[in-house]
């Protein structure tokens, strides 16, 4: 069965500071992978999506995520974190012909001053 | 830029009461789910219609849940009799054809208090 694991429960970084959002995923076949981000009390919005073609993929707002099929992994980066960008963020595992999308546990971010 | 709206924004109930969620997607959007969101953890799918269709409803608990969308447009998930273990946020999103190519568009969710 395909799934993510989301190694970090939370992750607290300085402004300015780099982000590192560690994803793992578990699929017996090239899997389309996703990052969400979801702030307070709204819906989700994606940040950006891998579906087999470049491993390294640029979201929105400066964020970007490598496929790594060695490692398994699918980690989130950004060079320089911004007070706005703390929130919940959701690494997810598209199954299946459908869309049918499973996420992780989530992984909130906070940016200190 | 179009959004799926969702109502109520906030919901108190209390146990064994009847309750009901709507949702509208973005217009032209095929397909729709419904997904609960337990306070501290991800989403889970209960429900994914394709036009009028249910595609996947393995999730859903189908003794107390109910979900249509009658002519393919916009959505109802019900829940009678609510549990103290259904208060979540409940999401809906859309998306234009299904399938990992098509992203999909969440509404900012019914929050669910049962009392």
């Amino acid at each position: 069965a395909q799934s993510v694991t989301q190694l970090d429960s939370h992750v607290s970084v300085s402004e300015g500071t780099p982000v590192l959002l560690r994803c793992n995923y578990s699929s017996s076949y090239s899997p389309s992978l996703f990052w969400y981000v979801q702030h307070p009390n709204k819906g989700l919005q994606l940040l950006l999506k891998y579906t087999s073609a470049a491993t390294l993929v640029k979201g929105i707002n400066g964020f970007e995520a490598e496929f790594k099929k060695s490692e398994t992994s699918f980690h989130l980066t950004k060079p320089s974190a911004h007070m706005s960008d703390a929130a919940e963020y959701f690494c997810v595992v598209s199954v299946g012909q459908g869309g049918k999308l499973i996420f992780g546990q989530g992984t909130e971010l906070s940016v200190k001053p | 830029e179009a959004e799926v709206a969702q109502s109520p924004r906030y919901k108190i109930t209390e146990k064994s009461q009847a309750v009901a969620f709507w949702c509208d997607p973005i217009s032209g959007h095929a397909t729709l789910y419904w997904y609960r969101q337990i306070l501290g953890q991800g989403p889970e799918l209960l429900v994914q219609f394709q036009d009028e269709s249910v595609v996947d409803d393995s999730q859903l608990p189908k003794d107390r849940f109910s979900a249509e969308r009658l002519k393919g447009v916009d959505s109802t998930l019900k829940i009678q009799p609510a549990e103290l273990g259904d208060s979540a946020m409940y999401l809906c999103a859309s998306s234009l054809i299904g399938g990992s190519n098509s992203p999909l568009h969440f509404g900012n969710g019914t929050r669910l208090t049962v009392t």
